[in-house]
């Protein structure tokens, strides 16, 4: 059984602030690894995607992704009150094609 | 680009009552995915195909439910009988090519189903 496991929170953060949302995975052979954002009544809305060992940045947002710890993180920098929501770690390509998530971490940014 | 296309947007609906939702996907994608969210347990994978073709239906949570997708822009998921236990939002997304080759997927909007 696959899991994918992160804080439920919530994460409060004051605005310009630093949030940093982490997740553990199971599967060892996992490829693929994506943050989703969800805001309340809505669809997750893909937003940072990592393959390999390392740091990759867009903007404000920072993938971390570490194989050998099975741990993925998302660093939001100059946090704004418009990035609270849910974020989704997502975990694919280990011997099958669908996405595996955790039930997500709602983050809140405190004006 | 049109992205992912589910409907309808919300369904009530008695228990007992066959329930159809409709997904498009995004054009020139060969993968579609259903998904279930619930509060209890998040965004669950019910089924997926390639190029028209289920290849894993392991999620379906029972004979109740099932999946087609009869051509390359459309795909449904029927629940007969409907139980209230089946009430949750679902999603269709696709994808270009699989998680293992890192391609992403894109999610619609969602179908929030009620069953009362």
């Amino acid at each position: 059984q696959k899991e994918v496991e992160q804080n439920s929170g919530p994460l409060s953060v004051p605005e310009g602030a630093i949030a940093s949302l982490n997740c553990t995975y199971s599967d060892r052979g996992s490829q693929s690894f994506f943050w989703y954002r969800q805001y309340s009544g809505k669809s997750p809305e893909l937003i940072m995607s990592i393959y390999s060992n390392g740091d990759k940045e867009d903007g404000r947002f920072t993938a971390q992704l570490n194989k050998a710890s099975q741990y993925v993180s998302l660093l939001i920098r100059d946090s704004q009150p418009s990035d609270s929501a849910t974020y989704l770690c997502a975990v694919g390509g280990g011997g099958a094609d669908g996405l595996t998530f955790g039930k997500g971490t709602h983050l809140i940014i405190q004006p | 680009d049109a992205g992912v296309i589910q409907s309808p947007r919300h369904e009530v609906t008695e228990m007992g009552q066959e329930v159809t939702l409709r997904c498009k996907p995004i054009s020139g994608h060969d993968y579609l995915f259903w998904y279930r969210q619930t509060m209890m347990r998040g965004l669950e994978l019910l089924i997926y195909f390639n190029n028209n073709v289920p290849i894993d239906d392991s999620g379906m949570p029972e004979d109740r439910f099932s999946a087609k997708m009869p051509n390359a822009s459309f795909s449904t998921l029927k629940i007969q009988p409907s139980e209230p236990r089946d009430s949750a939002v679902y999603f269709c997304a696709s994808s270009l090519g699989t998680t293992y080759n890192h391609q992403p997927q894109h999610f619609g909007d969602g179908t929030r189903l009620s069953i009362l």
